[in-house]
């Protein structure tokens, strides 16, 4: 149980496009889902929190405009980096938290961007 | 606000030796911790978790940690090391409820024949 999902799992864009991933918990209703990035030989940075129906949450230091999140149901957010640029290729990962088991986050297997 | 601190950034151990990963953290209140595992390219999956009781947790692949107060410390043990625990592991510190976690640098972990 507690299956998250991500997809694309890997994708190589053009500078200037935008490019969406989708994060799913698979077997449970997840009230709130977390965006991380994560940069080589580092940790995972929260760039934003997401609940459903609701405005996310976003840290410091990210931009909203360009990190768009959306989390229309209890089972899917979406994360859109608009205007990708070289520098935003990234690893981004997905978690969720299950409805009655707020302390954990089950996370996604990740999406590798590439932005040329 | 919470942090973590994972003093190794780097490990290595033999195929069947024991294993213990350092984990510090500095919070004000009882925290909610927890241990990661993350192969090369791959997202977390949640090796064990405390939030309170019993301070020794058990978790999955032969995975227990310690919980000391009064160190502030959650360290990760294994008793009998495999080549596939080959991997990097992360520390993390909540504080409960929908709130969000803060996690370690991580140590990756080499496992020698």
């Amino acid at each position: 149980g507690a299956v998250v999902s991500q997809h694309p799992s890997w994708v190589i864009c053009k500078s200037g496009t935008s490019v969406k991933i989708e994060c799913r918990s698979l077997d449970f209703q997840a009230t709130t889902m977390f965006w991380y990035r994560q940069f080589p030989k580092q940790s995972l940075m929260l760039m934003a929190t997401s609940n459903e129906g609701s405005k996310a949450t976003y840290e410091q230091g990210v931009e909203k405009d360009k990190f768009l999140i959306n989390h229309a149901s209890l089972t899917l957010s979406t994360l859109t980096v608009t205007s990708a640029h070289p520098e935003d290729s990234s690893f981004y990962i997905c978690s969720a938290t299950p409805q009655g088991y707020q302390e954990t986050q089950y996370f996604g297997p990740g999406t590798r961007l590439l932005v040329l | 606000a919470q942090s973590v601190t994972q003093p190794d950034i780097h490990i290595t151990v033999s195929e069947g030796a024991s294993l213990e990963l350092r984990c510090n953290y500095s919070y004000g209140a009882t925290p909610y911790l927890f241990w990661y595992v993350q192969s090369p390219g791959q997202g977390l999956q949640l090796l064990l978790k405390y939030f309170s009781g019993d301070t020794l947790v058990q978790g999955i692949k032969g995975f227990e940690a310690e919980f000391k107060r009064s160190q502030s410390s959650f360290n990760l043990r294994k008793p009998s090391v495999h080549w596939s625990d080959a991997a990097e592991y992360f520390c993390a510190v909540g504080a409960g409820g929908y709130q969000k976690v803060t996690f370690g640098i991580g140590t990756k972990l080499q496992v020698i024949p």
